[in-house]
């Protein structure tokens, strides 16, 4: 199994260019999520998703768009990149809470900087 | 509201012990732990669902205690593979298990 496969893996943007991120899992996960990583922040939540057609947002989700059509993909958009979204990107899958015993399983990221 | 971790950082030599602590202003349901290596992704070690609960993973437990809304981490007889940054992750009553908010982390370091 794939795991949680994210693309690109580093990315350049100018200021105001909007892009995809993209996310792929193939273990049948009902939830997805976001998370950035900045520095000495943690891990914050962008927008998740409990199901394909159910995304809410998370502590972060300004200048961020998601959409969830099918269980495998959950890609996240920059609308108008800002050197403040210049970040380490990973998103992650799991069961939903009816199997409570299971823990996130984490893509490789995406290093993002935008100039 | 992203839960505390203390301390922020801490220095072992192989061998020593360390407790990694986790807490929480709200209600918890669950609480997991999580290592990241540098430049890695975080994996998942374990997640705790009951008060008073323990788990363990090789020499690595954690327990819950869900009256305090606090967790901790034991790592025992640390070894150099246990270096990297330990997070955990909160979920709330009203959400179950998802969505998890993280605390900042904790970075260990295992000297030889």
């Amino acid at each position: 199994n794939a795991g949680v496969t994210q693309t690109p893996k580093f990315q350049v943007l100018k200021t105001g260019q909007s892009m995809t991120l993209q996310c792929a899992q193939d273990m049948n996960h009902e939830y997805m999520s976001w998370y950035r990583q900045d520095p000495g922040m943690g891990l914050r939540l962008i927008h998740y998703s409990v199901g394909a057609g159910i995304t809410d947002q998370g502590e972060v989700p300004n200048g961020y768009n998601v959409s969830r059509s099918t269980t495998e993909d959950f890609p996240l958009r920059l609308l108008s990149a800002a050197p403040s979204q210049t970040s380490v990107y990973f998103c992650a899958s799991s069961y939903s809470s009816s199997r409570a015993n299971y823990g996130y399983t984490f893509g490789s990221g995406t290093r993002l900087t935008v100039v | 509201q992203q839960p505390v971790q203390s301390p922020q950082a801490v220095i072992l030599r192989e061998g020593e012990d360390a407790v990694i602590n986790c807490s929480s202003s709200k209600a918890l349901y669950s609480v997991h732990w999580y290592r990241q290596k540098h430049g890695e992704a975080p994996v998942f070690l374990m997640i705790l669902l009951k008060g008073g609960e323990q788990k363990g993973h090789e020499k690595i437990s954690a327990s819950f205690n869900e009256k305090k809304q606090q967790s901790s981490l034991y790592l025992t007889a640390s070894q150099l593979s246990y270096s990297g940054t330990y997070f955990c992750g909160t979920a709330s009553y009203r959400t179950g298990n998802t969505p998890l908010v993280f605390g900042k982390g904790t970075r260990l370091s295992v000297i030889a």
